[in-house]
């Protein structure tokens, strides 16, 4: 029934790893993002795909490689971690342009790199 | 850049009274939205309200947009235990969708019973 799920849920690691994250919808909807929230609670938009074309790249280092392998999947692989990259990420999916507007949120996946 | 930041940062009151929290945004917009987010869960969408619009309700929230001073008010009204909770602004940009929607840096609100 979860609308937007990601997975896992808690991701601890040492700096140096590599370590992906992964998001799917049963929404329907066309637009999927990956958000970064900071430990201030500052929420930034990382990436944005339409129908598997990326759409917005917001200046994330190339460390960072979102995939999207179908509409309703979107997944984050993280090269080489970094400590500043200990944050929660989150997936969200909309409905097309024109409609509501509203984001659908996942519950988020907290990465802490040591 | 931040797009939009709310006012206060921080805000405690007691159960039952009004709880109102103010977003600035920099540029022109498309629509303004507000969502809450529970501690260590995701953001849950509350209302969008578009340019066009100065007043919005549902329920016990009443959002205004003023686009002449670029901001917008979030008032709860007889606030509840269950609305602790932060509450960010999210402004969506003319000449884009959601793909540029750009998130306030947050409103944590305390409901003492």
């Amino acid at each position: 029934d979860t609308a937007v799920s990601q997975t896992p849920k808690y991701l601890v690691t040492q700096m140096g790893n590599d370590k992906s994250i992964k998001c799917e919808q049963n929404l329907g909807h066309d637009t999927m993002y990956w958000y970064k929230q900071d430990s201030k609670k500052f929420l930034k938009i990382m990436f944005s795909y339409n129908n598997k074309e990326l759409i917005i790249n917001e200046t994330v280092p190339n460390r960072f490689s979102p995939k999207s392998p179908d509409k309703a999947h979107l997944n984050l692989h993280i090269n080489s971690l970094e400590l500043g990259d200990s944050a929660v990420y989150f997936c969200a999916s909309s409905p097309p342009t024109g409609g509501t507007g509203e984001l659908f949120f996942g519950e988020g996946s907290r990465l802490t790199v040591l | 850049s931040q797009q939009g930041e709310e006012d206060p940062q921080a805000l405690s009151i007691q159960e039952g009274e009004n709880a109102t929290m103010n977003c600035s945004y920099k540029t022109s917009i498309n629509n303004l939205q507000w969502y809450r987010q529970n501690s260590g869960r995701g953001l849950v969408h509350l209302i969008l309200i578009r340019s066009n619009e100065r007043e919005k309700h549902s329920g016990r929230l009443r959002v205004t947009l003023d686009t002449s001073k670029k901001s917008s008010s979030l008032l709860i009204t007889a606030s509840r235990a269950a609305d602790t909770a932060s509450y960010f602004c999210a402004t969506g940009p003319t000449n884009f969708g959601n793909e540029k929607l750009t998130f306030g840096t947050g409103t944590r609100l305390t409901i003492i019973p």
